[in-house]
Protein backbone atom coordinates (compact mmCIF):
# COMPACT_ATOMS: atom_id res chain seq x y z
CA UNK A 1 0.00 0.00 0.00
CA UNK A 2 0.69 3.47 0.06
CA UNK A 3 0.87 3.93 3.52
CA UNK A 4 0.60 2.59 6.77
CA UNK A 5 -3.25 2.97 8.03
CA UNK A 6 -4.92 2.68 10.85
CA UNK A 7 -8.79 1.88 11.80
CA UNK A 8 -10.83 3.13 12.95
CA UNK A 9 -9.70 6.61 12.87
CA UNK A 10 -11.43 7.76 16.38
CA UNK A 11 -12.81 5.43 18.79
CA UNK A 12 -15.26 6.16 21.88
CA UNK A 13 -16.15 3.57 24.33
CA UNK A 14 -17.66 3.10 27.40
CA UNK A 15 -15.24 2.24 30.75
CA UNK A 16 -15.20 -1.66 31.19
CA UNK A 17 -15.68 -2.29 26.89
CA UNK A 18 -13.27 -4.35 24.87
CA UNK A 19 -11.90 -2.45 21.74
CA UNK A 20 -10.04 -3.79 18.89
CA UNK A 21 -7.40 -1.21 16.81
CA UNK A 22 -6.48 -2.76 13.21
CA UNK A 23 -2.96 -1.95 11.49
CA UNK A 24 -2.33 -2.45 7.77
CA UNK A 25 1.74 -1.78 7.67
CA UNK A 26 3.06 -0.93 3.97
CA UNK A 27 3.31 -4.10 2.22
CA UNK A 28 6.57 -5.96 2.07
CA UNK A 29 7.76 -4.69 5.76
CA UNK A 30 8.56 -7.07 8.32
CA UNK A 31 8.78 -5.43 11.32
CA UNK A 32 5.52 -3.15 13.03
CA UNK A 33 5.52 -1.14 16.02
CA UNK A 34 2.56 -0.39 18.11
CA UNK A 35 3.10 2.83 20.22
CA UNK A 36 0.83 4.89 22.78
CA UNK A 37 0.83 8.69 22.99
CA UNK A 38 -0.77 10.49 25.45
CA UNK A 39 -1.80 14.15 25.73
CA UNK A 40 1.56 16.30 26.40
CA UNK A 41 3.30 12.67 26.95
CA UNK A 42 6.06 11.39 24.17
CA UNK A 43 5.23 8.30 22.48
CA UNK A 44 5.20 5.37 24.84
CA UNK A 45 6.54 1.95 23.01
CA UNK A 46 4.13 -0.87 23.59
CA UNK A 47 4.79 -3.81 21.17
CA UNK A 48 7.38 -4.97 18.40
CA UNK A 49 6.91 -7.00 15.96
CA UNK A 50 8.93 -9.20 13.56
CA UNK A 51 6.99 -11.45 11.12
CA UNK A 52 4.26 -12.62 13.34
CA UNK A 53 6.48 -12.94 16.64
CA UNK A 54 6.39 -9.98 18.98
CA UNK A 55 9.81 -10.40 20.73
CA UNK A 56 9.46 -7.74 22.66
CA UNK A 57 6.38 -7.59 24.35
CA UNK A 58 7.85 -5.32 27.53
CA UNK A 59 5.78 -2.01 26.76
CA UNK A 60 2.11 -3.54 27.25
CA UNK A 61 1.21 -1.54 30.02
CA UNK A 62 -1.15 -4.51 31.54
CA UNK A 63 -2.31 -7.64 31.18
CA UNK A 64 -5.32 -6.26 29.70
CA UNK A 65 -3.33 -4.77 26.75
CA UNK A 66 -2.57 -7.48 24.03
CA UNK A 67 -1.75 -8.04 20.00
CA UNK A 68 -1.49 -10.14 17.43
CA UNK A 69 -0.28 -10.06 13.94
CA UNK A 70 -1.38 -12.73 11.32
CA UNK A 71 0.28 -13.08 7.93
CA UNK A 72 3.23 -10.65 8.53
CA UNK A 73 1.15 -8.47 7.79
CA UNK A 74 -2.10 -6.44 9.23
CA UNK A 75 -2.12 -6.63 13.20
CA UNK A 76 -4.61 -5.66 15.80
CA UNK A 77 -4.31 -4.01 19.25
CA UNK A 78 -7.11 -5.06 22.09
CA UNK A 79 -7.43 -3.43 24.92
CA UNK A 80 -9.59 -5.22 27.16
CA UNK A 81 -12.09 -3.69 29.90
CA UNK A 82 -10.73 -0.41 28.87
CA UNK A 83 -10.27 2.21 31.46
CA UNK A 84 -10.23 5.88 31.35
CA UNK A 85 -6.67 5.95 31.72
CA UNK A 86 -6.18 4.34 28.35
CA UNK A 87 -7.60 7.25 26.43
CA UNK A 88 -4.84 8.57 24.07
CA UNK A 89 -3.60 8.31 20.76
CA UNK A 90 -2.71 5.03 19.54
CA UNK A 91 -0.12 5.15 16.57
CA UNK A 92 1.34 2.05 14.70
CA UNK A 93 4.77 2.38 12.12
CA UNK A 94 6.03 -0.67 10.20
CA UNK A 95 9.86 -0.67 8.83
CA UNK A 96 11.95 -2.62 6.23
CA UNK A 97 13.93 -4.59 9.38
CA UNK A 98 17.63 -3.59 9.51
CA UNK A 99 18.39 -4.14 12.71
CA UNK A 100 16.31 -1.41 14.57
CA UNK A 101 17.94 1.65 12.94
CA UNK A 102 15.50 1.47 9.82
CA UNK A 103 13.45 4.11 9.41
CA UNK A 104 10.09 4.12 10.72
CA UNK A 105 6.62 4.86 8.47
CA UNK A 106 4.05 5.79 11.23
CA UNK A 107 -0.16 5.61 10.19
CA UNK A 108 -2.13 8.93 11.31
CA UNK A 109 -3.24 6.80 14.41
CA UNK A 110 -6.81 6.39 16.28
CA UNK A 111 -7.95 8.21 18.85
CA UNK A 112 -9.32 6.69 21.70
CA UNK A 113 -11.50 8.06 23.95
CA UNK A 114 -12.76 6.04 27.09
CA UNK A 115 -15.64 7.78 28.86
CA UNK B 1 18.33 4.46 31.75
CA UNK B 2 18.22 5.67 28.46
CA UNK B 3 16.08 8.67 27.65
CA UNK B 4 15.79 11.35 25.51
CA UNK B 5 14.72 14.69 26.79
CA UNK B 6 13.44 18.09 24.70
CA UNK B 7 13.41 20.78 27.45
CA UNK B 8 10.70 23.09 25.84
CA UNK B 9 6.94 22.13 25.63
CA UNK B 10 6.57 24.49 22.71
CA UNK B 11 7.92 27.60 21.05
CA UNK B 12 7.00 30.50 18.90
CA UNK B 13 8.81 32.17 16.24
CA UNK B 14 8.08 34.17 13.51
CA UNK B 15 7.79 33.29 9.69
CA UNK B 16 11.11 33.75 8.03
CA UNK B 17 12.75 33.73 11.74
CA UNK B 18 15.35 31.07 12.52
CA UNK B 19 14.42 28.26 14.59
CA UNK B 20 16.47 25.72 17.00
CA UNK B 21 14.49 23.11 19.01
CA UNK B 22 16.37 21.51 21.34
CA UNK B 23 17.27 17.42 22.03
CA UNK B 24 19.54 16.07 24.65
CA UNK B 25 19.86 12.37 24.91
CA UNK B 26 21.29 10.04 28.18
CA UNK B 27 23.46 7.17 26.48
CA UNK B 28 26.80 6.22 26.86
CA UNK B 29 27.59 5.68 23.60
CA UNK B 30 26.64 7.09 20.51
CA UNK B 31 23.24 6.56 20.18
CA UNK B 32 21.48 6.90 16.63
CA UNK B 33 19.34 9.67 16.87
CA UNK B 34 16.20 10.98 14.78
CA UNK B 35 13.90 13.91 14.72
CA UNK B 36 10.40 13.55 13.50
CA UNK B 37 7.30 16.04 12.65
CA UNK B 38 3.60 15.54 13.37
CA UNK B 39 1.39 17.26 11.92
CA UNK B 40 -2.12 17.94 12.98
CA UNK B 41 -3.98 14.58 12.48
CA UNK B 42 -1.45 12.95 10.77
CA UNK B 43 1.17 10.13 11.48
CA UNK B 44 4.99 11.02 12.52
CA UNK B 45 7.59 11.33 9.11
CA UNK B 46 10.97 11.66 9.24
CA UNK B 47 12.74 14.60 9.08
CA UNK B 48 16.60 13.36 9.51
CA UNK B 49 18.64 10.65 10.97
CA UNK B 50 22.19 10.41 12.30
CA UNK B 51 23.98 7.38 12.62
CA UNK B 52 27.96 8.37 12.30
CA UNK B 53 30.14 10.37 10.39
CA UNK B 54 29.57 13.93 9.70
CA UNK B 55 27.57 15.26 12.51
CA UNK B 56 25.71 18.31 11.17
CA UNK B 57 22.95 16.04 9.37
CA UNK B 58 20.58 17.68 6.36
CA UNK B 59 17.05 16.06 6.38
CA UNK B 60 13.27 17.23 3.97
CA UNK B 61 11.92 20.79 3.80
CA UNK B 62 15.23 22.90 4.98
CA UNK B 63 16.19 20.94 7.99
CA UNK B 64 19.06 20.10 10.08
CA UNK B 65 20.51 18.95 13.07
CA UNK B 66 23.75 18.76 14.74
CA UNK B 67 25.17 16.04 16.82
CA UNK B 68 27.77 17.09 19.65
CA UNK B 69 28.91 14.43 21.81
CA UNK B 70 30.19 17.11 24.38
CA UNK B 71 26.55 18.44 25.15
CA UNK B 72 24.53 14.94 24.58
CA UNK B 73 22.67 17.02 22.14
CA UNK B 74 21.41 17.00 18.71
CA UNK B 75 19.51 19.87 18.11
CA UNK B 76 17.30 20.66 15.02
CA UNK B 77 17.91 24.19 13.30
CA UNK B 78 16.49 25.31 10.28
CA UNK B 79 17.64 29.35 9.30
CA UNK B 80 13.96 30.97 7.84
CA UNK B 81 10.86 29.00 9.23
CA UNK B 82 7.07 28.92 6.91
CA UNK B 83 4.20 28.93 8.59
CA UNK B 84 3.65 25.19 7.17
CA UNK B 85 6.21 24.40 9.97
CA UNK B 86 3.85 24.71 12.48
CA UNK B 87 3.46 21.20 13.98
CA UNK B 88 4.89 19.11 16.53
CA UNK B 89 8.13 17.92 16.60
CA UNK B 90 9.75 14.88 18.26
CA UNK B 91 13.52 13.43 18.98
CA UNK B 92 14.61 9.87 18.88
CA UNK B 93 17.11 7.48 20.19
CA UNK B 94 17.74 3.93 19.48
CA UNK B 95 20.02 2.55 21.19
CA UNK B 96 19.96 -1.08 20.64
CA UNK B 97 17.13 -4.15 20.83
CA UNK B 98 13.76 -3.10 19.64
CA UNK B 99 12.93 0.32 21.22
CA UNK B 100 13.25 3.99 19.41
CA UNK B 101 12.68 5.94 22.84
CA UNK B 102 11.41 9.08 22.11
CA UNK B 103 11.43 12.79 23.70
CA UNK B 104 7.82 14.19 24.47
CA UNK B 105 7.70 16.64 21.52
CA UNK B 106 7.92 20.37 20.92
CA UNK B 107 5.32 22.03 19.70
CA UNK B 108 6.05 24.98 17.28
CA UNK B 109 3.33 27.65 16.70
CA UNK B 110 4.16 30.08 13.70
CA UNK B 111 3.08 33.51 13.74
CA UNK B 112 2.65 35.94 10.66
Amino acid sequence: GAGVSQSPSNKVTEKGKDVELRCDPISGHTALYWYRQSLGQGLEFLIYFQGNSAPDKSGLPSDRFSAERTGGSVSTLTIQRTQQEDSAVYLCASSSWTGGTDTQYFGPGTRLTVL
Amino acid sequence: AQSVTQPDIHITVSEGASLELRCNYSYGATPYLFWYVQSPGQGLQLLLKYFSGDTLVQGIKGFEAEFKRSQSSFNLRKPSVHWSDAAEYFCASYTGGFKTIFGAGTRLFVKA
